[in-house]
């Protein structure tokens, strides 16, 4: 299976803060990497496909980038309802798998 | 609306077994695979494994193979997952979502079932 290690596992960071968080896949996956948000008692929601495609409706303080093994999750300036758990999930080989998931808090 | 509703919470002994549901609406079911997600308590994402609503095909995540089953009925646009004998560590909220091909991302999402198997 691939492994798919995100970094760091926490954060705290301020509204307004640039934030990045990394996924790093155990080999290569060439662009299969998305990334998703989960707030609290929710499911996660697509914010990016494809390593730096946003998903519609998705505030564009939100990037990505990277390919092969090495990928990122930039939020330029963070806002209050950004604060939640980001975490990343590769489809190029079955089974598909997820980071561990990096908790953005309130500084 | 497009949307994928999950069957309500449950709350089982181990040993008993159980099926839970996610129906789609508002696009063409038979047209996007099924994804089932595991999410332990105070835990990160698992995927599963996934269904074809069209034809019932399956994949399966090793982790998960032997142990659940899924199953689809495309005349209401419904798949299942399915136990025959639930363990204490099947405690978990449960995802369906999405899978579209074209972003090759899980796009649509269910509000989840959590499962609470304790004797």
């Amino acid at each position: 299976d691939i492994q798919m290690t995100q970094s760091p596992s926490s954060l705290s960071a301020s509204v307004g803060d640039r934030v990045t968080i990394t996924c790093r896949a155990s080999q290569y996956i060439s662009t299969y990497l998305n990334w998703y948000q989960q707030k609290p008692g929710k499911a996660p929601k697509l914010l990016i496909y494809g390593v730096s495609t946003l998903q519609s409706g998705v505030p564009s303080r939100f990037s990505g980038s990277g390919s092969g093994t090495d990928f990122t999750l930039t939020i330029s300036s963070l806002q209050p309802e950004d604060f939640a758990t980001y975490c990343c999930l590769q489809t190029y080989i079955i089974p598909w798998t997820f980071g561990q998931g990096t908790k953005v808090e309130i500084k | 609306e497009v949307q994928l509703v999950q069957s309500g919470a449950e709350v089982k002994k181990p040993g008993e077994s159980l099926r839970i549901s996610c129906q789609g609406s508002g696009f063409s079911f038979s047209s996007f695979w099924i994804n089932w997600v595991r999410q332990m308590p105070g835990k990160g994402l698992e995927w599963m494994g996934r269904i074809d609503p069209s034809d019932s095909d399956t994949n399966y995540s090793p982790s998960f193979r032997g142990h659940v089953t899924f199953s689809a009925d495309r005349s209401i646009s419904s798949v299942y997952l399915q136990w025959s004998s639930l363990k204490a560590s099947d405690t978990a909220m449960y995802y369906c979502s999405r899978h579209e091909v074209r972003m090759d991302a899980f796009d649509i999402w269910g509000q989840g079932t959590m499962v609470i198997v304790s004797s």
